[in-house]
């Protein structure tokens, strides 16, 4: 069963305007949450992560948020930039520091 | 550059041979982890390390593979008879314990198998 859904393969969005990734899980014992940007022939690069007793966190052009009773997470980018363009994974830890259990990915493509 | 490194990049092998694939974490990382990345899908969890104890392994880790870290540094995933269906990116990460984030982990560049 997949624990951590990123129901949007691709997402287009214009250079400067707001590129926003969603995230749905289902396992209510999650703790933490991340955001991973991955380029082709690169591994996955960490991003931004939330703990679950917060519902924002904020580091430059990136924002996540958490809706815990929705069990929803976004990333937002402001504003999106051509480098930007990438797969976005989101990740979430079932136990500290542990294992991480991955979404299917969202490719963002982000047009000059 | 102290990042994870993974070794070699490619593989490519013919079914039924072995194949062993090595990581280096980031050097103070107490914790190594491996992952599976098919296309189309998100990273999946193998096993982790804590130093050299092998602390969880997925029901994916068939008895055809198996993983080592015998110092607690570098460590080793070898498949035995590989099949068709190995055929993947395997993926290394490391991560720090005694951290304000030991959730973050740090991946290297993956190698990636193919079986003929």
């Amino acid at each position: 069963d997949q624990q951590v859904k990123q129901n949007s393969p691709s997402l287009s969005v214009q250079e400067g305007r707001i590129s926003i990734l969603n995230c749905d899980y289902t396992n209510s014992m999650f703790d933490y949450f991340l955001w991973y940007k991955k380029y082709p022939a690169e591994g996955p690069t960490f991003l931004i992560s939330i703990s679950s007793i917060k519902d924002k966190n904020e580091d430059g052009r990136f924002t996540v948020f958490l809706n815990k009773s929705a069990k929803h997470l976004s990333l937002h980018i402001v504003p999106s930039q051509p480098g930007d363009s990438a797969v976005y994974f989101c990740a979430a830890s079932p136990n500290q520091g542990g294992k991480l259990i991955f979404g299917q990915g969202t490719e963002l493509s982000v047009k000059p | 550059d102290t990042g994870v490194s993974q070794d070699p990049r490619h593989k490519i092998t013919k079914r039924g041979q072995n194949v062993t694939f090595r990581c280096d974490p980031i050097s103070e990382h107490n914790r190594l982890y491996w992952y599976r990345q098919t296309l189309g899908q998100g990273p999946e969890f193998l096993t982790y390390f804590q130093n050299e104890a092998q602390l969880e392994k997925s029901r994916l880790l068939s008895d055809r593979f198996s993983a080592e870290r015998p110092k607690g540094s570098f460590s080793t995933l070898e498949i035995q008879r590989t099949e068709q269906g190995d055929s993947a990116m395997y993926l290394c990460a490391s991560s720090l314990e005694q951290t304000r984030s030991p959730y973050e982990q740090y991946f290297g560049p993956g190698t990636r198998l193919t079986v003929t």
